[in-house]
């Protein structure tokens, strides 16, 4: 079976700054994908990023960009320049390749705040 | 980007009524999926479908039911709603093919009540 934990239950930035999502995961699939997805108030899911278990470079999609550490198990996003509407649900999911873990993973979520 | 509908976008209705939500995607994917989510939780899946006549239960059990008689189509049904049932339901879709980078196009919810 596959995991995604998210540790950080709420996250605070000052506008302008950057801010780290944390996200590590568990999976014996040897090829997988790892995806960040944001879910403002109104409650629709926004794809935001991928990163291929294979790919040599971290993933970047604008202000987004994915940490990807393969040997720690971890794929943490990074929002430079934050804006207020960043403020925000975030999840991080996966998904393997064979089984049951073709199916989309999902962790349980970073609120993030954006002061201004 | 792909166009998934659900309607309706809220729902209140009184305990043991049947309730249909609805689900359209506009870009011919094969695949399409029931999420459950509760408030500041994470989705869980409920149903997923491969194609047409094809139906699957997802990881968290629940008292559902969904059909697939159309590729476009896929409604979502409560035989006899209750309080348990509430929580914001996500349809999504995908294209056909099993990869790794297979990316999920949802909706905008349906946040269903039940009093």
């Amino acid at each position: 079976a596959q995991k995604i934990t998210q540790t950080q239950p709420g996250m605070f930035v000052q506008e302008k700054e950057a801010v780290t999502l944390d996200c590590t995961y568990d999976t014996s699939d040897p090829s997988y994908g790892l995806f960040w997805y944001k879910q403002p108030s109104s409650g629709e899911m926004i794809f935001l990023i991928y990163q291929g278990s294979y790919d040599q470079q971290n993933a970047t999609e604008g202000r987004y960009s994915l940490n990807f550490q393969k040997a720690r198990k971890s794929a943490n996003l990074v929002i430079s320049a934050s804006q207020l509407g960043d403020s925000a649900m975030y999840f991080c999911a996966m998904r393997g390749v064979s089984g049951s873990a073709r199916q989309l993973t999902f962790g349980s979520g970073t609120q993030l705040t954006v002061l201004p | 980007e792909a166009d998934i509908y659900q309607t309706p976008r809220y729902l209140v209705i009184g305990t043991g009524k049947k309730i249909t939500l609805e689900c359209s995607q506009t870009m011919g994917h094969d695949k399409m999926y029931w999420y459950q989510q509760d408030p500041g939780m994470e989705l869980h899946l409920i149903h997923y479908s491969y194609g047409v006549n094809s139906t699957e239960k997802g990881d968290l059990s629940s008292e559902s039911t969904v059909s697939r008689i159309r590729t476009e189509h896929f409604p979502l049904t409560l035989e006899s709603a209750r309080p348990s049932h509430t929580s914001q339901y996500l349809c999504a879709s995908s294209e056909e093919g099993w990869t790794a980078n297979e990316k999920l196009f949802f909706g905008s919810g349906t946040q269903l009540s039940v009093l």
